[in-house]
């Protein structure tokens, strides 16, 4: 069936480096990614969005990529810090006001 | 402070005895929605509302009720607690009532176990 799924489930980065956060999907349809952090005992916090239409959108530290091609969207920090370290997952709309899809989630490690 | 608050944060109770967890949002958000996050499955969506009086079944309906009788609160009812139900909850919201198209704002979580 259709998912939205990560590569890894965990990954570990070296204080300082950069680390890529990637997400498949599988639905074409999908028009709209988002990528969340989720911190121990918090609830979940936007870092940023993009639409289909787009290939890449660049925030603070982070940038979104979105390949339609392979259905694939990846996550990049910049100059990783310890307060990186969390849960990150990506979510997709397949269509409509309410058709949000979540996936499960990349641990993050920074090592100092 | 924008914010979505959830009460209450942590709860131990009993098979079929009634709870209700509340939501609030000071945002004046549209759209307010309710998840259950299980391991290895994500967030899940149970039940969502596009504006007051409007609520509709998201994913995993089953065993809860909702209402949205004022724009800012939308609470979670379990009207017969089962231990399959035991997970952690939120809730969300957005600004307009397009839930799926713009960034939600969570709470911080309501982790409910049913014995």
């Amino acid at each position: 069936g259709e998912s939205v799924g990560l590569h890894l489930p965990t990954l570990s980065v070296q204080e300082g480096d950069n680390s890529i956060i990637n997400c498949a999907y599988s639905n074409s349809a999908s028009d709209y990614f988002i990528w969340y952090k989720q911190e121990s005992g918090k609830g979940p916090q936007f870092i940023i969005d993009i639409r289909s239409n787009m290939d890449k959108r660049q925030g603070q530290r982070v940038t979104v990529l979105l390949n339609k091609t392979v259905k694939h969207l990846s996550l990049q920090i910049a100059a990783t810090q310890p307060g990186d370290s969390a849960v990150y997952f990506c979510a997709e709309n397949r269509g409509g006001a309410n058709n949000l899809f979540f996936g499960t989630g990349t641990r993050l490690t920074v090592i100092p | 402070e924008a914010q979505v608050t959830q009460n209450p944060r942590y709860l131990i109770t009993v098979t079929g005895k009634k709870l209700t967890v509340t939501c609030s949002q000071n945002m004046n958000h549209e759209y307010m929605s309710w998840y259950r996050q299980d391991p290895g499955l994500g967030l899940r969506q149970i039940y969502y509302s596009m504006n007051v009086e409007v609520t509709d079944k998201g994913d995993v309906p089953e065993g809860y009720k909702v209402s949205r009788k004022e724009k800012r609160n939308f609470p979670l009812i379990l009207e017969s607690p089962s231990p399959n139900q035991t997970s952690l909850y939120f809730c969300a919201s957005s600004l307009s009532s397009q839930g799926a198209n713009q960034p939600q704002h969570f709470g911080d979580g309501t982790r409910l176990s049913i014995l």
